[in-house]
């Protein structure tokens, strides 16, 4: 099976940077996806790791380490729009997808 | 451009009444389509996955079921609703010839009382 772990809330400062974790367990990996979830809405995509490194979209960047079985998501330039809840998912076969519990972002001030 | 539909948007039903939720997809051939279900403050879970017409695949054993009458419709049903089942419904597609993305619809919140 798969597990993936990550903190449940975070909070920073506008204009800030802030960086998202998630660790996994899992029996079958192709790749970890970041999702963005407004309160109320769906989720969205925002960045996929399949190999080691970093992957830059604009204000966003994500980090995977497969012999770490660690991955992050780094915001940068925070806005107040950036407060949602941010999930990491493990793709495994069939392109299914397996969602951490996700962690709340909260952009004060 | 693809889209992604899903209703009702909120639905209230009591227990042991019987559920449809109806997700069709727009713009594309031969999507893989999901169906996952959130609870309050919770990750999603995956419920069922199909790559294909009468193709459906059950992730968690329960007293829910998928159907995909057509290739780019996905429908997910009780007989008899618990309480256990109130939750955020989301229906997703990806790319049938493969992708790292999965497109989610607005979802339907479904309160069981």
């Amino acid at each position: 099976g798969q597990s993936l772990e990550q903190p449940s809330e975070v909070t920073a400062v506008e204009g800030a940077i802030v960086q998202m974790n998630c660790t996994y367990q899992t029996s079958g990996f192709y790749g970890l996806s970041w999702y963005q979830q407004h309160d109320g809405g769906a989720p969205t995509f925002l960045s996929y790791n399949a190999l080691d490194g970093l992957e830059e979209t604009g204000r966003f960047s994500s980090f995977l380490s497969r012999s770490d079985s660690y991955g992050y998501l780094l915001l940068q330039e925070l806005q107040m729009k950036d407060s949602a809840s941010y999930f990491c998912a493990v793709t495994g076969g069939g392109n299914k997808l397996t969602f951490g519990t996700g962690t709340q972002l909260k952009v004060e001030l | 451009s693809q889209t992604i539909h899903q209703w009702p948007a909120t639905l209230v039903q009591p227990v042991g009444s019987p559920l449809s939720l109806e997700c069709t997809v727009e713009g594309t051939s031969n999507p893989n389509l999901y169906w996952y279900r959130q609870a309050a403050g919770r990750g999603l879970q995956l419920l069922f996955y199909s790559i294909g017409i009468d193709q459906i695949s059950s992730e968690v054993p329960q007293n829910l079921s998928a159907s995909r009458p057509q290739d780019r419709q996905f429908i997910l049903s009780s007989k008899k609703l618990l309480l256990s089942d109130s939750g955020f419904y989301l229906c997703a597609w990806s790319p049938g010839t493969g992708g790292d993305e999965q497109y989610f619809g607005p979802g339907t919140r479904l309160t069981v009382t």
